[in-house]
C-alpha cells in the first residue's frame, strides 16, 4: 500500500527557512516522479514543483512563485523527499502536500503539513 | 493564479445529475494534455477522482465520469449523494508555464 507522510511544518518568520519532509512507503521512491502541491488557507490548490525519477534524470521543475527560493531533493536511503524553502514570504503560508505523479496526475497524496509564515 | 477556470459552485438535489466545467486554453487542455479531477472532502487531503480525462481509479464509483473536448473538460456526477458534498478541482499541464496547473475549484452542495 502506497503511503506518503509529510512532516516538518511549523511557524517561521518572513525571510526565514524551513525544510519539510515526505516519507514514502509501498513503492521505490527513486523510480517515481513526485510533486509538491500547496493550499493556502481557504484557497485552491497550487502546484509547487516536481522531481523526476532517477531514470528520467532526477531533475526538478518549479512554479514561478517559488523558483529560486525552493529546492526539492530526495534521499533514497531514507525513502524521503524534501522541500527546502528559503526566503519565505507570508504568501507561502499553506498546507504542503507531497504526491506521486502518474500520467501527469497527482495519484497518491499525503495528509499535508502546515507551514505558517508570520512575524 | 489559476489558468483553468471552474464555476465557484454547483448544487443539486439528491439523485440529480450535476456537471462541473473546466475551461483552459491552447497551451494546456487544447494542446492535448490530459485532464485529471480531484475531490477534496472538508478537512481532508485531495483524492484523485478521474485521471487521463475519463478514467476512474479503483474504488471510485461509476457515478463519476469525465470528458474532454477542445479546450475544455467536464466532470459529471450522476445520482448525487450527500457524501458527494466537497470541493472539486481539475488539473492539467501547461506548456507555456512548463508546469502543472489546477482549476479554480468548485464547491458542490447537495440540497
Amino acid at each position: 500500500e502506497v503511503q506518503l507522510v509529510e512532516s516538518g511544518g511549523g511557524l517561521v518568520k518572513p525571510g526565514g527557512s524551513l525544510r519539510v519532509s515526505c516519507v514514502a512507503s509501498g513503492f521505490t521512491l527513486s523510480n517515481a516522479w513526485m510533486n509538491w502541491v500547496r493550499q493556502a488557507p481557504g484557497k485552491g490548490l497550487e502546484w509547487v514543483g516536481r522531481l523526476k525519477s532517477e531514470t528520467d534524470g532526477g531533475t526538478t521543475d518549479y512554479a514561478a512563485p517559488v523558483k529560486g527560493r525552493f529546492t526539492i531533493s530526495r534521499d533514497d536511503s531514507k525513502t524521503t523527499m524534501y522541500l527546502q524553502m528559503n526566503s519565505l514570504k507570508t504568501e507561502d503560508t499553506a498546507v504542503y502536500y507531497c504526491t506521486t505523479i502518474s500520467g501527469g496526475s497527482c495519484y497518491y497524496w499525503g495528509q499535508g503539513t502546515l507551514v505558517t509564515v508570520s512575524s | 493564479q489559476s489558468v483553468l477556470t471552474q464555476p465557484p459552485s454547483v448544487s443539486g438535489a439528491p439523485g440529480q445529475r450535476v456537471t462541473i466545467s473546466c475551461t483552459g486554453s491552447s497551451s494546456n487542455i487544447g494542446a492535448g494534455y490530459h485532464v485529471h479531477w480531484y475531490q477534496q472532502l472538508p478537512g481532508t487531503a485531495p483524492k484523485l477522482l478521474i485521471y487521463g480525462n475519463s478514467n476512474r481509479p479503483s474504488g471510485v464509483p461509476d457515478r463519476f465520469s469525465g470528458s474532454k473536448s477542445g479546450t475544455s473538460a467536464s466532470l459529471a456526477i450522476t445520482g448525487l449523494q450527500a457524501e458527494d458534498e466537497a470541493d472539486y478541482y481539475c488539473q492539467s499541464y501547461d506548456s507555456s508555464l512548463s508546469g502543472y496547473v489546477f482549476g479554480t475549484g468548485t464547491k458542490v452542495t447537495v440540497l
